[in-house]
């Protein structure tokens, strides 16, 4: 699987709009890019997945450059219940692991 | 509730002792998986299930530690002789058939403290 890589730690205030990028410089050709949501004491959550482009959904958007070295989780308009730590995973369509790094907290403040 | 579900959500247990760790995955949902989780750190594979086989142990499956999934179904973890470095969260989550880039569903997990 292609490693990732992404910030340790975002902080933010609520209302604004956060944008978590993710670096997958070895990102394969049949790879899609997908984010989890954990909060403290509960399982990851999935958030969103794409592979190329744009995707939205009723949580977020994940924008995705030509070159899918990299990719953007973007969360509008955060509240303090996005308090959360979120991962970035890539993988193909066949793998049946997911290996999850660090992953990046992000903290939202009054 | 129709997600993955975990029992039980605690479980202290001195060293030496066995528990046993269940997982009810999504209903239909054919692939069940097993991670562990340690403070600051994301979760680590530990195995996966396609139905009734199990068809991938990670290196940190030691053979004190033992998973089933009998009829496919609901999946069991049992950890033998547990040491206090088995303190963790253990979580569970299940997938469909692979559609797209394997989206899996976790369970809230079930939190190990050896003492």
């Amino acid at each position: 699987l292609a490693k990732t890589t992404q910030p340790i730690s975002m902080d933010s205030y609520e209302g604004q709009e956060v944008n978590i990028t993710c670096s997958h410089n070895n990102i394969a050709t049949n790879d899609y890019i997908t984010w989890y949501q954990q909060f403290p004491s509960q399982g990851p959550r999935f958030i969103i997945q794409g592979y190329k482009t744009k995707v939205t959904n009723e949580v977020a958007s994940l924008f995705i450059p030509a070159d899918r070295k990299s990719s953007t989780l973007s969360l509008p308009r955060v509240s303090l219940s996005d308090t959360a730590v979120y991962y970035c995973l890539v993988g193909d369509d066949g793998y049946s692991t997911l290996t999850f790094g660090k992953g990046t907290m992000l903290l939202v403040s009054p | 509730d129709t997600g993955v579900s975990q029992d039980p959500r605690h479980k202290i247990t001195k060293r030496g002792q066995n528990v046993t760790f269940r997982c009810d995955p999504i209903s239909e949902h054919n692939r069940l998986y097993w991670y562990r989780q340690t403070l600051g750190q994301g979760p680590e594979f530990l195995t996966y299930f396609q139905n009734e086989a199990q068809l991938e142990k990670s290196r940190l499956l030691s053979d004190r530690f033992s998973a089933e999934r009998p009829k496919g179904s609901f999946s069991t973890l049992e950890i033998q002789r547990t040491e206090q470095g088995d303190s963790a969260m253990y979580l569970c989550a299940s997938s469909p058939s692979l559609v797209g880039g394997n989206i899996q569903y976790f369970g809230a997990g079930t939190r190990l403290s050896v003492l």
